[in-house]
């Protein structure tokens, strides 16, 4: 059973691209999480997301970036017009279900993706 | 407005020894907290977790302490290998009280440098 894959591992853009961010969950996972950690920060909150729902956008920035996860394939974290700023690593983390339920549930975190901003 | 801190930037322990790492909130809406160790370049890897219903928790060589009055928790790692050095960050969330249950909110991490 393998663990939350993301892709690419370390990614470089220019400023003005797009960066495409993927994330599988773990298989029987239907809860994706994204997190953002900056240099010398924790990890931050960004999109909580179910199968073809947005649960939760509220650390997201409100524009250039967006999040899907669709029926079939993986999540897709979407940053347009990339800054210099956007660049950190990229956390998805997956979970059976999710703590709404009260349940002592632990989210189990992929091995990120590093975007560089040049 | 940071609700999860954790103050020390950096701990160094003798192997063997004990390593108490702390973490304080904020918010009291936050009811479950956890310990995820992280080394460099992969994800944070769960290590352990508390109910607050709970003020212990033990597993193996690792035993979290949660002081609800005081707004504080502390991982214990006795004893201490080189093995754990790596950077470890306190999260909580708001499990069964609110809005954004699902959320982990992370402190900034403390990292660990064990000394053989």
């Amino acid at each position: 059973n393998a663990g939350v894959m993301q892709n690419p591992r370390h990614l470089v853009r220019r400023r003005g691209q797009e960066a495409r961010l993927r994330c599988s969950p773990m298989k029987g996972h239907s809860h994706v999480y994204w997190y953002r950690q900056l240099p010398e920060e924790g990890l931050k909150f960004m999109v909580y997301l179910q199968k073809e729902n947005i649960i939760d956008e509220s650390g997201m920035p409100k524009e250039r970036f967006s999040a899907e996860f669709p029926k079939e394939g993986p999540s897709i974290l979407r940053i347009q017009q990339v800054v210099r700023g956007d660049s950190a690593a990229y956390f998805c983390a997956s979970s059976p279900i999710s703590g709404v339920e009260g349940m002592n549930t632990e989210a189990f975190f992929g091995q990120g993706t590093r975007l560089t901003v040049v | 407005d940071q609700q999860v801190k954790q103050n020390s930037p950096s701990l160094s322990v003798q192997e063997g020894r004990i390593s108490i790492l702390n973490c304080d909130y904020t918010n009291s809406m936050f009811d479950y907290f956890l310990w995820y160790k992280k080394y460099p370049a992969e994800g944070p890897t769960f290590l352990i977790s508390i109910s607050s219903i709970k003020d212990k928790n033990e597993d193996g060589r690792f035993t979290v302490f949660l002081n609800k009055s005081a707004k504080h928790l502390s991982l214990h790692i006795v004893p201490s290998q080189p093995g754990d050095s790596a950077v470890y960050f306190c999260a909580a969330s708001a499990r069964t009280t609110g809005a954004g249950s699902y959320q982990l909110t992370f402190g900034k991490g403390t990292k660990l440098s064990v000394i053989p």
